[in-house]
């Protein structure tokens, strides 16, 4: 069964700074992956998916994330923090199929002026 | 186009309640997947439906959960004599298509708070 990961349940930076929110994921198949975000007391949206076309995917409001298959891993970065990018972030894995999508516990990002 | 819609936005029951929430998906979409959030825990797959018909319900607890998405109207998701444990916010989300390779859109969720 596929599975996440989030190091760190909690991220800090200074606005302008990067921001590199880690997600490690497991699957028996080659997967399809998410990054969404929440915002306090809303849903969650998507900010970009890999689904095994190009390894660097590139999502809304300038965040981008790495598909590494030696790694099993699929990093969130912004080269430049802003205020609003303060949220709670979700990696998520699916196998394709009915399979439900599962996520991480989620990283909350705090960005400091 | 109006996205997912939930209702209540937030819903109090004392223990021992029914507690029914609503779930409108987007727009031409078939598919409904419900999920749990607690806090420090993220989201928790529940039950994936397609009109009239249960797909996947390996989340579900199973006792007093029951989920239905019934021909017409939205889908709705059952809880029957709620204990304290119950209490936190239950997403909808819903896709036009079989399969996670679509990604889901989400409802703003009703937060369910059990007294």
């Amino acid at each position: 069964a596929q599975s996440v990961t989030q190091l760190g349940s909690h991220v800090s930076v200074s606005e302008g700074a990067l921001v590199l929110l880690r997600c490690n994921y497991s699957s028996s198949v080659p997967p399809y992956l998410f990054w969404y975000v929440q915002y306090p007391n809303q849903g969650l949206q998507l900010l970009l998916k890999y689904t095994s076309a190009a390894t660097l995917v590139k999502g809304i409001n300038g965040f981008e994330a790495e598909f590494k298959k030696s790694e099993t891993s699929f990093h969130l970065t912004k080269p430049s923090a802003h205020m609003s990018d303060a949220a709670e972030y979700f990696c998520a894995v699916s196998e394709g199929g009915n399979t439900p999508l599962v996520f991480g516990k989620g990283t909350r990002l705090s960005v400091i002026a | 186009n109006a996205g997912v819609m939930q209702n209540p936005r937030h819903l109090v029951r004392r223990r021992g309640q029914e507690a029914r929430l609503r779930c409108s998906p987007m727009k031409g979409h078939s598919h409904v997947y419900w999920y749990r959030q607690l806090p420090e825990e993220g989201l928790k797959f529940m039950v994936y439906l397609q009109k009239e018909n249960i797909i996947d319900e390996s989340g579900m607890p199973k006792e007093r959960f029951s989920a239905e998405f019934p021909k017409e109207g939205p889908s709705i998701l059952r809880i029957q004599q709620v204990v304290r444990g119950d209490s936190a916010a239950y997403f909808c989300a819903s896709s036009p298509s079989r399969g996670q390779s679509s990604p889901l859109h989400f409802g703003n969720g009703t937060r369910l708070t059990v007294t």
